[in-house]
């Protein structure tokens, strides 16, 4: 398996523009987390996805975030409308059977806001 | 509500010396602890995992260790490499039906000097 598969791997935008951002999870893997990290605050769990369905969307920041998972293979973690203080590194994980298991990350997208 | 504190916040050893980083947590629910690995430019990988009946896991030059009585758990890493240099969180999770709380820890920048 390639892994978990993140797009695009960097991303730079205006102010004020729609940012969206996309990820495939490791076939087979049930659950699909998206992580937010900055110098500033660490890794942030934003949401997260079982089997498709939205657990806990508690720590996504603001109504400007909002994420989808319409199939086991697919997600997107969109901002309308993106600010400055949204450019960080995002990151998602997939994990199989439940939440005390190893979480596989992507390789990130590193998001600039300007 | 729930934290995960680690220190320090940056470690430089000589090669071939020890490196420790320890953990703290809140909460006392908390059942499973692993510790990921991060270079530059990629995601964090999962280096070694401990779960609450267990005191001490060992694989090769990684140990962690686990007081659950105290809430803290540690990562030693023996013989340092200049390839362990990288960025290490540690992190807490309470896994349960319909509940997650994966909190991670600040990181460790870690430098082995050649």
């Amino acid at each position: 398996d390639a892994g978990v598969i993140q797009s695009p791997r960097h991303e730079v935008t205006e102010m004020g523009q729609e940012v969206t951002l996309r990820c495939k999870p490791i076939s087979g893997h049930d659950y699909l987390f998206w992580y937010r990290q900055t110098m500033m605050r660490g890794l942030e769990l934003l949401i997260y996805f079982n089997n498709n369905v939205p657990i806990d969307d508690s720590g996504m920041p603001e109504d400007r975030f909002s994420a989808k998972m319409p199939n086991a293979s697919f997600s997107t973690l969109k901002i309308q409308p993106s600010e400055p203080r949204d450019s960080a590194v995002y990151f998602c994980a997939s994990s199989l059977l439940g939440t005390n298991t190893e979480a596989f990350f992507g390789q990130g997208t590193r998001l600039t806001v300007v | 509500g729930e934290n995960v504190e680690q220190h320090p916040s940056t470690l430089s050893v000589q090669e071939g010396d020890s490196a420790v980083i320890k953990c703290t947590y809140s909460d006392s629910a908390s059942n499973y602890f692993p510790w990921y690995k991060q270079e530059l430019g990629k995601g964090p990988q999962l280096i070694i995992d401990i779960r609450s009946n267990v005191g001490e896991k060992k694989d090769q030059r990684i140990a962690v260790t686990l007081n659950k009585t105290a809430k803290h758990f540690s990562l030693h890493i023996t013989e340092t490499q200049p390839e362990d240099s990288a960025v290490y969180f540690c992190a807490a999770s309470t896994g349960g039906a319909g509940t997650y709380k994966y909190i991670f820890g600040t990181g460790t920048r870690l430098k082995v000097l050649a």
